[in-house]
């Protein structure tokens, strides 16, 4: 089962940043938290990850509290092309392996 | 170049057939994984390989069966086709990430939409 969870939808204009967040309370010290996303039923995407700290890179930013139980992906500036279902998923220590969750609805608008 | 190639995009085929779907990978991952899409958008872990080698068998039923002729193909072949067999395949790669710390970005083709009439 997915350690995570996250709203079912959500809205945000284009241009205006989109700040998706994610509760994983049962979260390991070892266990880093990834995002996917996937646009209309393509391939899911890889977008970021992280363990402790905040990371940033082309995509998007990842927010991880102190107490690592939850954490937020931001996207500074949304567009329409970024409508997707946005996943938080805790990875397996020691696999491979990637449990996906329920994920976010993602609707940019004009 | 497409890094993670699936085929064929689509598949429609009568139930109790035997069919294959196909992947490769030019990324020179030493991981490939197949994971199943069903109807309900809920994307679930199937298999996954390392260097030709099963690591991950996700309670799958024994009509499926993988098969790895090199590090770069990981194919899926499933027999006697079922109707609850209809979903969306997705083929994946990733280096190995078994390692505590290592990162593992996996890597997915576009899916294979199966539907069994």
């Amino acid at each position: 089962d997915a350690k995570t969870t996250q709203p079912t939808s959500m809205d945000c204009a284009e241009g205006r940043a989109a700040n998706l967040p994610c509760n994983h309370s049962t979260i390991s010290g070892n266990e880093y938290v990834y995002w996917y996303r996937q646009i209309h039923s393509q391939g899911p995407q890889y977008i970021i990850h992280g363990l402790k700290n905040n990371e940033t890179n082309e995509m998007a930013s990842l927010i991880i509290t102190e107490d690592r139980k939850s954490s937020t992906l931001i996207l500074p500036h949304a567009t329409l092309r970024d409508t997707a279902v946005y996943y938080c998923i805790v990875r397996v220590p020691y696999t491979d392996k990637l449990i996906f969750g329920t994920g976010t609805r993602l609707q940019v608008f004009p | 170049d497409t890094a993670v190639s699936q085929t064929p995009k689509y598949l429609v085929t009568q139930m109790g057939n035997d069919k294959s779907i196909k992947c490769e990978q030019n990324l020179g991952h030493d991981t490939m994984y197949w994971y199943k899409q069903d109807s309900k958008k809920f994307l679930k872990i199937m298999f996954s390989y390392n260097n030709k080698e099963l690591i991950i068998n996700e309670t799958v039923p024994n009509r499926f069966s993988p098969k790895s002729p090199d590090k770069a193909h990981l194919n899926l072949h499933i027999n006697s086709l079922e109707l609850g067999d209809s979903a969306v395949y997705f083929c994946a790669s990733s280096q190995e990430g078994r390692r505590q710390g290592a990162d593992t970005e996996a890597f997915f083709g576009q899916g294979t939409r199966l539907t069994v009439v």
